[in-house]
This record gives C-alpha cells, sequence and structure tokens, in this order.
C-alpha cells in the first residue's frame, strides 16, 4: 500500500492564480481530510468528506473547495489564491467514524506570492 | 478562546528524563483523545489513541485523559534523542470521522 499520496509537493503561485491539490489514499477508507498546518497554528481543518459524494465545511474552508467522486481521491481547489494561503496543507485518511486512526500524507507546501 | 490549548515550548530535556506533555480543552463533546508525533517536514503519524477517559499505555508512552478536568496528557519515559519532534494533540466528538480539532503542537528536543 502507498497509504497516503500528495502532489505535488511544492508549489509556488502568483495571487490570483488557481490550483488542484491532489490527494489519493489505496486503503479504501471512508474518511478524509484536508487540514492547513501554520507555525504556531497546529493543524486547522478545511473540509473534510465521510464517504463519496459527501463533504463538509470545517474551521476554515474560505477560499478552498472540494469534492469526491470517488473513494479514492479528495482534491482541494484554490479558486483564486491570496498570500494568507501559504501554508503546508495536509491530507488524511481514517476508516474509523470517530477519527482516531487517522493516516496523513507528506504534505504539500504552497507559497503564494 | 481555541477549544485545545498546548503549551507550543520549546521543551529541551537530557536523554534518559521523563517527559510530560499536556492538553486543555474547553468542548465536553470530545470522546477521542489522539496524540501524533511530527518529524521536521513531514506529515503527522499517530502515536496513540484513547477513548474517552482512561489511561493507555504503550512501551515507552503512557497517554492519560481526565475527562472531569478536560485535560490529556501524554508522558514518555527514558527519553531518546530520536523522540525529538512536535508533539500534538487532537480531539474528535463522537461519530464525526475526519473531523478532527489539534492543539498547537509541543517541540521537543531530547539532548544527548
Amino acid at each position: 500500500n502507498a497509504g497516503v499520496t500528495q502532489t505535488p509537493k511544492f508549489q509556488v503561485l502568483k495571487t490570483g492564480q488557481s490550483m488542484t491539490l491532489q490527494c489519493a489514499q489505496d486503503m479504501n477508507h471512508e474518511y478524509m481530510s484536508w487540514y492547513r498546518q501554520d507555525p504556531g497554528m497546529g493543524l486547522r481543518l478545511i473540509h473534510y468528506s465521510v464517504g463519496a459524494g459527501i463533504t463538509d465545511q470545517g474551521e476554515v474552508p474560505n477560499g478552498y473547495n472540494v469534492s469526491r467522486s470517488t473513494t479514492e481521491d479528495f482534491p482541494l481547489r484554490l479558486l483564486s489564491a491570496a498570500p494568507s494561503q501559504t501554508s503546508v496543507y495536509f491530507c488524511a485518511s481514517s476508516y474509523s467514524s470517530g477519527g482516531e486512526t487517522q493516516y496523513f500524507g507528506p504534505g504539500t507546501r504552497l507559497l503564494v506570492l | 478562546q481555541k477549544e485545545v490549548e498546548q503549551d507550543p515550548g520549546p521543551l529541551s530535556v537530557p536523554e534518559g528524563a521523563i517527559v510530560s506533555l499536556n492538553c486543555t480543552y474547553s468542548n465536553s463533546a470530545f470522546q477521542y483523545f489522539m496524540w501524533y508525533r511530527q518529524y521536521s517536514r513531514k506529515g503527522p503519524e499517530l502515536l496513540m489513541y484513547t477513548y474517552s477517559s482512561g489511561n493507555k499505555e504503550d512501551g515507552r508512552f503512557t497517554a492519560q485523559v481526565d475527562k472531569s478536568s478536560k485535560y490529556i496528557s501524554l508522558f514518555i519515559r527514558d527519553s531518546q534523542p530520536s523522540d525529538s519532534a512536535t508533539y500534538l494533540c487532537a480531539m474528535s466528538p463522537y461519530n464525526q470521522g475526519g473531523k478532527l480539532i489539534f492543539g498547537q503542537g509541543t517541540e521537543l528536543s531530547v539532548k544527548p
């Protein structure tokens, strides 16, 4: 199993550009989530999904869109990048409803100029 | 006020010391309590989780949850330089898989 994979590893964007951060898991997990990590802030939940076709907002959803058409993939879209979205983005998946077994991907470092 | 508070440190201890890491929280609906370890420039990895109150032990690591005080702890015995990392507590309510709320993380350094 590859686990949770994320692409790209690093990206530089200009303000106003759009992009999609890719996330895939091969463990047949129902639950998938996106977090961002900023210095001194821990991880903050952006969006999450409890299964294909079902998504919901987390703590900091503004400026981000998600969709989940398959169990394996959960892409995160930045519609119009802003410098405040400079961060490290982590995708995670879990097979349990309590979220107590979340597995994280290696992260995507995003710099918005 | 954040739902989960964690002292960011940094915390520096000599090799072999007992380390105590703590988090407090305000949401009484939290039922699952997790500790993650994160090495520099890596994704978090799950160390331990506890459901509701009580203690759980795994090798050199012990997790404690006191729901009456809304306080959780992670103890590391016989700390090793390889334990140097950022430790994050995380919590979730029952049956809301994927919706974890994290503390800020504590940076730990174990000196040989």
